[in-house]
């Protein structure tokens, strides 16, 4: 089972600011690496597929990098509405399909 | 629109049976796998099932196998997640998530409590 590490587990920042938030895959998963948005009470939104293509909908603030095992989620300038817990998931070797723990992002 | 309705949860004893449903639109049903993803209260998510798009091929997180069921009606455009044995540790929302391997769209979800 491929198991995948966010980090952090919160980040806490201010609109306007960049967001970093990075997946680690215990083995490689090549770029088969997905991220998704959930708010409270919602959910889970496809945000970024195979590591770095953008969802139908999905505002160019967001964007994804890496393969292999190390893959990052940017979120350039944040807005109001971003601050949302995010998910990282694998599909390259399954099953079992993996999630990450996930990265609260949260305003300070 | 592509639309995922979940139907059928609620609370249940330990060792009770669930069948939940999941109505879906907005899209050819039948070319798409289907999954089942879960999260329980103030947790994270988990993968719990996908079935092909004929119904011929299935896949379960361990935790599930040979206690949930996944199955389809694809003249109905209907996904199903039988749940026998439940235990203490399934309780959380069910979604169904149109797609096998990656979840292009998510239903609402609905809250299955299992307690005494």
């Amino acid at each position: 089972e491929i198991v995948l590490t966010q980090s952090p587990a919160t980040l806490s920042l201010s609109p306007g600011e960049r967001a970093t938030l990075s997946c680690r895959a215990s083995q490689s998963v090549s770029s088969y690496l997905v991220w998704y948005q959930q708010k409270p009470g919602q959910a889970p939104r496809l945000l970024i597929y195979d590591a770095s293509n953008r969802a139908t909908g999905i505002p160019a603030r967001f964007s994804g990098s890496g393969s292999g095992t190390d893959f990052t989620l940017t979120i350039s300038s944040l807005e109001p509405e971003d601050f949302a817990v995010y998910y990282c998931q694998q599909r390259s070797n399954w099953p079992p399909i993996t999630f990450g723990q996930g990265t609260r992002l949260e305003i300070k | 629109e592509v639309q995922l309705v979940e139907s059928g949860g609620g609370l249940v004893q330990p060792g009770g049976s669930l069948r939940l449903s999941c109505a879906a639109s907005g899209f050819t049903f039948t070319s798409y796998a289907m999954s089942w993803v879960r999260q329980a209260p103030g947790k994270g998510l988990e993968w719990v099932s996908t079935i092909g798009t004929s119904g011929g091929s299935t896949y379960y997180a361990d935790s599930v196998k040979g206690r949930f069921t996944i199955s389809r009606d694809n003249s109905k455009n209907t996904l199903h997640l039988q749940m026998n044995s439940l235990r203490a540790e399934d309780t959380a929302v069910y979604y169904c998530a149109k797609d096998g391997d990656l979840f292009t769209k998510w239903g609402q979800g609905t809250l299955v409590t299992v307690s005494s």
